[in-house]
């Protein structure tokens, strides 16, 4: 089954720092999303990428989709404390009409 | 648009109960899948209905099941509870369920406790 790791783990920045989140994936990636989670709560949809090289862009937040389909990156620009929570990549679970999720990336952004 | 409604929002439940959960997708979508989320396991897939018919399911017991109605609408089930089953049970909607062309939309998701 499909795998998918994410990089770093958690992260503290200062307000205004830019910072990357990486989630690499065992295999093709199709379908790959990122949601943000606030603690015990529901997934907000942020971007879902599908095509190699595909790259969105939402308010201060950037994701890329790498050429070869095995790689995401989640840029932010100029960070806020509203950015923080737990960002999740998840793609499509190759075996099955699901999805497969990282583990996350918990992101705290101090004033 | 009306998004993705979950309700209850919280469950205290004690082992050997059972407990109904439910779900309503946005207006006009037809797949409802189920998650599960827990610190250790993180999210994991339950199940996905789309127009009335279970078309997945992930590898959890047969306690867990659902239905879904004409209306779209989805409820899962528990049943005989187990210390275990206390998690954040997600519900997600999309137009026709495929991750790789339809938006997964999830909800705010049912705090299971069982004591």
């Amino acid at each position: 089954s499909q795998e998918l790791e994410q990089s770093p783990q958690s992260l503290i920045v200062q307000e205004g720092k830019n910072l990357t989140i990486n989630c690499t994936s065992s295999k093709t990636l199709y379908g790959l999303y990122w949601y943000k989670q606030k603690y015990g709560e529901g997934l907000i949809f942020l971007m879902m990428l599908q095509k190699g090289g595909e790259e969105k862009s939402h308010e201060k937040i950037t994701a890329k989709l790498d050429e070869k389909k095995q790689q995401s990156s989640l840029h932010i620009t100029a960070s806020q404390p509203s950015h923080a929570g737990i960002y999740l990549c998840g793609a499509r679970d190759t075996g099955r009409r699901a999805l497969t999720f990282g583990s996350g990336t918990r992101l705290q952004v101090q004033p | 648009k009306a998004g993705v409604t979950q309700t209850p929002r919280y469950l205290i439940k004690t082992r050997g109960q059972q407990v109904t959960l439910s779900c309503s997708p946005i207006s006009g979508h037809r797949s409802v899948s189920w998650y599960q989320q827990t610190p250790g396991q993180g999210l994991q897939f339950l199940f996905e209905y789309f127009s009335e018919t279970q078309r997945n399911k992930g590898n959890f017991p047969g306690r867990f099941s659902g239905r879904q109605f004409s209306n779209s609408r989805s409820e899962m089930n528990v049943s005989t509870l187990e210390l275990g089953d206390s998690a954040l049970y997600l519900c997600v909607s999309s137009l026709a369920g495929n991750p790789s062309t339809d938006t997964q939309y999830f909800g705010p998701g049912t705090r299971l406790t069982v004591l």
